[in-house]
């Protein structure tokens, strides 16, 4: 693993299943991030996590959760999933105060 | 709160100089980014100001006021490839964010470097 990654790179999902997006990082990085972005909206901000065993939440948090076990994984979770959950969504890391890596993105589309 | 104004397009032509304008009111402000994204990429790092003034980094160059709330992205000598949306992100002190490192993204300005 070089950098941060996503896994799925796309999903297509029912309406009221459960899903996990994953993101690692093997950076070390403290700080990691979710975003979904969606066309004309720009990056809205998910949920955060400062450092392991820690999270927050961002400006769109309702309908996700996240977990922070460890520093390297971060994962998004759709307890049930709703059609105005689709969107590209993007982990982040960084290693404070200074500039955000991005993975490459999940494309999900729920139906 | 949180406000970020930016261009949603522009055009260019291959060779020539643009500048992206961005002003942005954001609490707790403590410096600002710019992304490069092409489409169905992820975003990626371009430049950091937190004082200001003009940061040069090759054909790129980023100019931060502070007092101003204003920004901008000078790219020079445009390639085709520079063909991509340019997210202006002012980044918000964890005291207000919640967040390390926490940034506010625009909607970005689509550009198109024409032949």
């Amino acid at each position: 693993i070089a950098g941060i990654t996503q896994a799925p790179t796309s999903q297509i999902l029912a309406a009221g299943r459960r899903m996990t997006l994953r993101c690692t990082q093997d950076m070390r990085h403290n700080a990691m991030y979710w975003y979904r972005q969606d066309l004309g909206l720009g990056l809205r901000l998910i949920h955060y996590s400062n450092t392991a065993g820690t999270t927050g939440k961002g400006e769109v948090p309702d309908g996700y959760s996240v977990s922070r076990a460890n520093t390297d994984d971060f994962p998004l979770t759709l307890a049930s999933a709703v059609p105005s959950q689709t969107s590209v969504y993007f982990c982040a890391s960084s290693p404070n105060r200074v500039e955000q890596f991005f993975g490459p993105g999940t494309r999900l589309t729920v139906l | 709160g949180q406000n970020i104004d930016q261009p949603t397009e522009m055009t260019a032509t291959e060779g020539a100089i643009v500048q992206i304008n961005c002003t942005y009111q954001t609490s707790g402000f403590n410096g600002l980014f710019w992304y490069q994204q092409h489409a169905g990429e992820a975003p990626t790092f371009l430049s950091y100001n937190v004082l200001d003034g003009l940061e040069e980094k090759g054909r790129f160059s980023s100019f931060l006021s502070r007092s101003k709330g204003y920004s901008y992205l000078l790219l020079k000598e445009l390639q085709m490839k520079d063909s991509a949306s340019y997210l202006c992100a002012p980044s918000q002190d964890m005291n207000y964010g919640g967040a390390t490192n926490k940034l506010i993204f625009g909607t970005g300005t689509l550009l198109a470097v024409q032949p």
